[in-house]
C-alpha cells in the first residue's frame, strides 16, 4: 500500500516570502503526484500533477512542485507568498493501475501573515 | 464545461437516519469516486464507480454505499447514522483515457449529525 507524509502541519509566512511545503511518498508501484488546495467551507481545487515527462510541473498562479523518484518526494515550492495562497494543501498519490483512489497526506495549513 | 456538481450542500440528520447523497460527474467523464474528510481522518476514500459498477472500495462498513446510474451520475447512500458520519463527503469524477488520472473534486457536501 503506498502512503503520503506531509511533514508541516502548519506553515506560517509572511507575505512575498517564499514557502515550500513538503510531501513525501512511499509505494511498491509507479504513482502519479497531485497537489490540491482548500479554501475555507469549500471542496477541492487541483492545484498541480506529475503524470509523466518532465520531472518540474507548474501552475498558472506561481506554484511549482518537483517530483524527486530517488527521494520519494513531490514538493510545493512558491517563490513569493500573498495573502490570498492563505489555504490548506494537500499532497495525493494515485497507483498507475487505472483505478481511481486517492491516498492523500494529512495536509498542510499554510497562513500567509501581512 | 462544468465541474462536477455534488448535491446538497448542507444538511442536518439524526442519528439513525439514512441520507442520500448526489454527484454529477463533469460530462464525458465515467469514474465518479467519493471520499470522505473529517479533522480527526482527514481526506478517505470510500469507493469509486466506474460504468455502473464498484471498481474501487475503501475501508468503510456496510453502511456506506453507493450507485452509479448509465449517465455516470452517482449516489452515496449512509444508513442508520452515527455522530462520526458527521463529514464532508466529497465526490471526484475523472475521464477514461490516459488523462484521466487526473480527478477532479467537486464542492462537497456537508452532513451533521446530531
Amino acid at each position: 500500500a503506498q502512503s503520503v507524509t506531509q511533514l508541516d502541519s502548519q506553515v506560517p509566512v509572511f507575505e512575498e516570502a517564499p514557502v515550500e511545503l513538503r510531501c513525501n511518498y512511499s509505494s511498491s508501484v509507479s504513482v502519479y503526484l497531485f497537489w490540491y488546495v482548500q479554501y475555507p467551507n469549500q471542496g477541492l481545487q487541483l492545484l498541480l500533477k506529475y503524470l509523466s515527462g518532465s520531472t518540474l510541473v507548474e501552475s498558472i498562479n506561481g506554484f511549482e512542485a518537483e517530483f524527486n523518484k530517488s527521494q520519494t518526494s513531490f514538493h510545493l515550492r512558491k517563490p513569493s507568498v500573498h495573502i490570498s495562497d492563505t489555504a490548506e494543501y494537500f499532497c495525493a498519490v494515485l497507483k498507475d493501475t487505472g483505478r481511481r483512489a486517492l491516498t492523500f497526506g494529512s495536509g498542510t495549513r499554510l497562513q500567509v501573515q501581512p | 464545461k462544468a465541474g462536477v456538481t455534488q448535491t446538497p450542500r448542507y444538511l442536518i440528520k439524526t442519528r439513525g437516519q439514512q441520507v442520500t447523497l448526489s454527484c454529477s460527474p463533469i460530462s464525458g467523464h465515467r469514474s465518479v469516486s467519493w471520499y470522505q474528510q473529517t479533522p480527526g481522518q482527514g481526506l478517505q476514500f470510500l469507493f469509486e464507480y466506474f460504468s455502473e459498477t464498484q471498481r474501487n472500495k475503501g475501508n468503510f462498513p456496510g453502511r456506506f454505499s453507493g450507485r452509479q446510474f448509465s449517465n455516470s451520475r452517482s449516489e452515496m447512500n449512509v444508513s442508520t447514522l452515527e455522530l462520526g458520519d458527521s463529514a464532508l463527503y466529497l465526490c471526484a469524477s475523472s475521464a477514461d483515457s490516459p488523462s484521466g488520472n487526473t480527478i477532479y473534486f467537486g464542492e462537497g457536501s456537508w452532513l451533521t449529525v446530531v
